[in-house]
């Protein structure tokens, strides 16, 4: 049973590009929820996607955006990055009704030049 | 809103002592606890978890915790510590019943360093 992965594991772009990163949650979750680390700091949760929809969201500005397909896969955009956006991405899966036990992804290290 | 404190940002044993990571939470009602590590370049593991059941948790690899409503504290410890307990340690808690959804609010961490 495969965990929670993530693509790319690496990724290096520049100021005022856009990314896209990607998350495959562990079998069985329906929920995914994005993270960022940045280096020394713990996450800090940016939004959570069920049933394709965002049920709630961090302090982020809206440079940030997801999605949800229906087979529970998600995605995060990124646009206009600034240097600031350079952290580890983490992604994380649950199940809605479940107690809030999140499984956590190797991550997308983003390196904005 | 809920916050999470963890006090020192690095913590240093020797192999085989008393490992004790401390993080108190800031929370309108007893939240659901949790405690996660990551090594190097990974990401997060579940050590343990406190979802208003028994106040002592015991987790994997020997870790353990006990949640105080009291002290508002849920500690992080560990009898004997081994080299390969050297990780960063996040604490992190989440509202219980809370419809929204159920993001977790994460500490700044503990580096555990271990000394042979």
């Amino acid at each position: 049973d495969a965990g929670v992965t993530q693509s790319p594991t690496h990724l290096i772009k520049t100021r005022g590009q856009q990314v896209t990163l990607r998350c495959s949650p562990k079998s069985g979750h329906d929920t995914v929820s994005w993270y960022q680390q940045a280096l020394g700091q713990g996450p800090q949760f940016i939004f959570q996607y069920y049933e394709e929809e965002e049920r709630q969201r961090g302090n982020f500005p809206d440079r940030f955006s997801g999605h949800q397909f229906p087979n529970y896969s998600s995605e995060l955009n990124v646009n206009a990055l600034l240097l600031g956006d350079s952290a580890l991405y983490l992604c994380a899966s649950s199940l809605r009704a479940g107690l809030g036990e999140q499984y956590f992804g190797p991550g997308t290290r983003l390196t904005v030049t | 809103a809920q916050s999470v404190t963890q006090l020192g940002s690095h913590v240093s044993v020797s192999e085989g002592a008393l490992v004790l990571l401390r993080c108190n939470y800031s929370s309108s009602v007893p939240p659901y606890l949790f405690w996660y590590v990551q090594y190097p370049n990974q990401g997060l593991q579940l050590l343990l978890k406190y979802t208003s059941a028994a106040t002592l948790v015991k987790g994997i690899n020997g870790f353990e915790a006990e949640f105080k409503k009291s002290e508002t504290s849920f500690h992080l410890t560990k009898p004997s510590a081994h080299m390969s307990d050297a990780a960063e340690y996040f604490c992190a808690v989440r509202e219980p019943n809370n419809n929204a959804g159920n993001m977790l609010t994460f500490g700044g961490g503990t580096r555990l360093m271990v000394k042979p």
